[in-house]
Parts: structure tokens; sequence; C-alpha cells
């Protein structure tokens, strides 16, 4: 079946402007993560969705970061007054929600900030 | 924070060849998981280990864990050009959250 998916593949944008991520997850998962991964910092984890609710967000690196869920599916990840700093590919993953198991990625989209 | 800390940060091997890839980490870990990244995009799953397994094997993979030392080993036989990536694992806390621990990775190049 279909993997996870990611849109944009690559997003440029200005310093100060809001950017939009979008993930599909595996039909079925209920589980979804967020990652982001910059040279400097490696693999970061972001937010964890369980259904609709985010019982772990302590990986948002500030208040302009910010991810909903609607449906148990499609999630969104938005970075509001981007900085160059937000510069990054940011990961998605899914998994069927059971405890710590396998989390399937997406190809990831490429945020470059100018 | 980063976790799990892999050995060598690069590697380079002939086609044929075999190669090692070495991860340390420090709490305790239900499991830990091998991914491989290709171009810096999507990682890919390669293999999970329990921490009440001591070995486990998947095709030309085999992953070693040692939790007394608090390690684990990635090994690729007969490498080919294809296995060209970067390779992390990532751990699973025990009693933590659902979020993976990434170390910073082990870039492989194999040479035809």
């Amino acid at each position: 079946g279909a993997g996870v998916s990611q849109s944009p593949s690559n997003k440029v944008t200005e310093k100060g402007k809001d950017v939009e991520l979008r993930c599909d997850p595996i039909s079925g998962h209920t589980a979804l993560y967020w990652y982001r991964q910059s040279l400097g910092q490696g693999l970061e984890f972001l937010i964890y969705f369980q259904g609709n609710s985010a019982p772990d967000k302590s990986g948002l690196p500030s208040d302009r970061f910010s991810a909903e869920r609607t449906g148990g599916s499609v999630s969104t990840l938005t970075i509001q007054r981007t900085q160059q700093e937000d510069s990054a590919v940011y990961l998605c993953a899914s998994s069927l929600g059971r405890h710590q198991e396998t989390q399937y990625f997406g190809p990831g989209t490429r945020l470059l900030v100018l | 924070s980063q976790q799990g800390e892999e050995d060598p940060q690069a590697l380079s091997i002939q086609e044929g060849e075999n190669a090692t890839m070495n991860c340390s980490y420090k709490t305790s870990i239900n499991n830990l998981q091998w991914y491989r990244q290709n171009s810096g995009r999507g990682l890919v799953h390669l293999i999970l280990i329990r921490s009440n397994e001591r070995e486990k094997h998947s095709g030309r993979l085999r992953v070693t864990l040692d939790t007394s030392k608090k390690s684990s080993s990635l090994l690729i036989t007969a490498s080919r050009a294809a296995d060209t990536a970067s390779y992390f694992c990532a751990t699973a806390t025990q009693g933590g959250s659902e979020k993976l621990v990434f170390g910073k990775g082990t870039k492989l190049t194999v040479n035809p």
C-alpha cells in the first residue's frame, strides 16, 4: 500500500512568513510523529499524535511551531514568522499506535528560509 | 537531545566487503531500531531489536544488542554500491514516551 506522503517536497520562503507542511500517514495508522533534521542538530523529535490528540509536544522548539491532526489522518505542521534557523528537513512518520513500535517515515519536506 | 552515538561517523569500503557500524546509548531502552537514509531525505526502517533480544538477522543485515554495555552494532555483509547511505540508530526509552531518540548517524560509502 501507499507509504507516508508529505507535501510540499521543497519549500523556499522569506524570513517572517508563515509556512504549512502537510503529512498523510499510512492508512490505518493511528499514531503520527513529526521530526526535524538540521545540519547542526541531527534528527529531533517535535510532536506525537495518537488519533487527533497530542500527548507529547515536548519537542516543539518555540510557540511559533504548532501542529494539528484532523480526522485521525492528515496532519499539518505550521511554522509562524519563520526564521533562518528553521531551515531543515521536516520528516513525518506514522505507526499502528502500539507502544514504541516501528515508525514509517515519509520523504520529508526540505524548508529553506531566506 | 541525542542519545545514540554512532561510530564511526563515516566509513568507506569496497563492494563485497562487510560494513560494521556501532551505536551507543545512555538510558535503559525497550527497543533499538536501525534506519537508512539516502540523500538526506526519508528514512527507511531496517530492523528493530527488543531489549530482551541479543541478535537479529534480516537478509544481509545482522544486528546485535548488548544492554549491559548500552551498545548495538549493525553489520552489512557483502556490501553493494546501493548500500551507500547514512545509517541511524534510534532508541525507544524504557518508561518513556513514543518518540524515538536518534543518533547522528554513520555515512557509509560503498565503492564499486
